[in-house]
């Protein structure tokens, strides 16, 4: 199946820093990718549609300044939480779907997640 | 607005027994439903899913049944294991985009 890679696993970072989660399509392109956010025993809460070229999307409640996402090519898409916060401190995940162009459906493949704790 | 519900919200099986995890939707334009499986500090992987045109889609030992007229679909773990001991989602995908909407999940204990 397809692969999609995270990175880091786990990060441990200060209150007030920046931290940059990646999220790779290894085999395949994909003009869109989701960021999810997860907390303990919750299910995964939707924060952001990534799309490549162009702004993400970002759900309801969700603050674009904080969570800065780019898509910058076919493969990556970054998401980095600016001025970190111990509330901040959660699982993220990303998926992404292979093709090209919007009208394309398919499934969608998930990473394996980020771990981040802020102290 | 939750607008896919799955229970049981925990289930403990005995081994070999049978799981089953429930799910209901209220979007009639959902058009596509995949289960994922979920362990612990790993991203969700895709199990099995099934569009509205079918009734019953089997892979293995896992087995979805769909409801069109009542709006719900279930999961159904034959011969269940230790090894599928792990968090399951249900999730409903729109007919316009690829975006999922998740159910609360399951926590699933198979106990040898």
């Amino acid at each position: 199946g397809a692969v999609v890679s995270q990175h880091p696993s786990r990060v441990i970072c200060k209150s007030g820093t920046s931290v940059k989660i990646e999220c790779r399509s290894l085999d395949f392109q994909a003009t869109t990718m989701f960021w999810y956010r997860q907390f303990p025993k919750q299910s995964l809460m939707l924060m952001a549609t990534s799309n490549e070229g162009s702004k993400a999307t970002y759900e309801q409640g969700v603050e674009k300044d904080k969570f800065l996402i780019n898509h910058a090519s076919l493969t990556l898409s970054t998401l980095t939480v600016t001025s970190a916060h111990p509330e901040d401190s959660s699982f993220y995940i990303c998926s992404a779907v292979p093709g090209q162009g919007r009208g394309v459906r398919t499934e969608a493949f998930f990473g394996q997640g980020t771990r981040l704790t802020v102290v | 607005q939750q607008q896919v519900k799955q229970s049981p919200q925990s289930l403990i099986v005995q081994k070999g027994g049978i799981s089953i995890i429930n799910c209901a939707y209220e979007n009639t334009a959902f058009d596509y439903f995949p289960w994922y499986q979920q362990f612990p500090g790993k991203g969700p992987a895709l199990l099995i899913a099934i569009r509205p045109d079918v009734s019953e889609k089997k892979e293995g030992r896992f087995t979805i049944s769909f409801n069109k007229s009542a709006k719900q679909f279930s999961l159904h773990i034959m011969d269940s294991q230790p090894g599928d001991s792990a968090t399951y989602f249900c999730a409903a995908r729109g007919n316009a985009g690829n975006m999922l909407t998740f159910g609360g999940g399951t926590r699933l204990m198979v106990k040898p």
